[in-house]
């Protein structure tokens, strides 16, 4: 079983729409959680970091539940530029582990 | 400033043959990483450089896969008797440490894509 489990998509959407995916996690001592965007063919990009209480970077709103080791992201409102792959990563000590991503297009 | 860079950016090797990947890291990082990335996954970590100290080599493959950092700047992953299986992107990340995380933010760079014929 892999360590992060994600739903690769893709995630078709219009622009304006609204687009929410997750992942789940095993290792029940991670401490942080993050999540990456990573462009085709470029390296990931921290996006936000993600608290237990939830929270948002403008559209984006992130959520974290400890007990069922559950991550969620949220984009409102969604822009051409937000085509992309985004990344679960739960991090323990110095090692990051990464999902293998949710694919997410919008289009015009 | 600059980011961290990594060189060459694409390489083509013939199995079996040796090769080695440069990381320069962000200036000052002492923290730096090496993943692998194979195509449609999330990367993989390799290893862990604090300063020029190699304190975890967990995810290194196989023995054919060596990283060093001697001065505790740039990095060195070295890849000898490459196989088919070794065809990825790979990526370096480099960080401070932030709190009582010796981890910190990292930042990544390009990557170099290996492929191997």
């Amino acid at each position: 079983r892999k360590e992060v489990e994600q739903d690769p998509g893709p995630f078709n959407v219009p622009e304006g729409a609204t687009v929410a995916f997750n992942c789940t996690y095993s290792n029940s001592a991670s401490q942080s959680f993050f999540w990456y965007r990573q462009d085709c063919r470029k390296e990931p990009k921290l996006l936000m970091s993600v608290y237990s209480s939830g929270n948002e970077d403008g559209r984006f709103t992130a959520q974290l539940n400890r007990a069922s080791q559950y991550i969620s992201l949220l984009i409102r409102d969604s822009k051409l530029s937000d085509s992309a792959t985004y990344l679960c990563v739960p991090r323990n000590d110095y090692k990051l582990s990464f999902g293998a991503g949710t694919t997410v297009t919008v289009r015009a | 400033g600059a980011g961290v860079s990594q060189s060459p950016r694409y390489k083509v090797a013939k199995r079996g043959q040796d090769v080695a990947l440069r990381c320069d890291p962000i200036s000052g990082h002492v923290s730096l990483f090496w993943y692998q990335q194979a195509l449609g996954q999330g990367p993989e970590f390799l290893t862990y450089f604090q300063n020029e100290a190699q304190l975890d080599k967990s995810g290194l493959p196989s023995d054919r896969f060596f990283a060093e950092r001697p001065e505790g700047s740039v990095s060195t992953l070295k890849i000898q008797r490459t196989q088919q299986e070794d065809s990825a992107v790979y990526l370096c990340a480099s960080s401070f440490p932030e709190g009582n995380n010796p981890g910190g933010r990292q930042y990544f760079g390009p990557g170099t894509r290996l492929t191997v014929t």
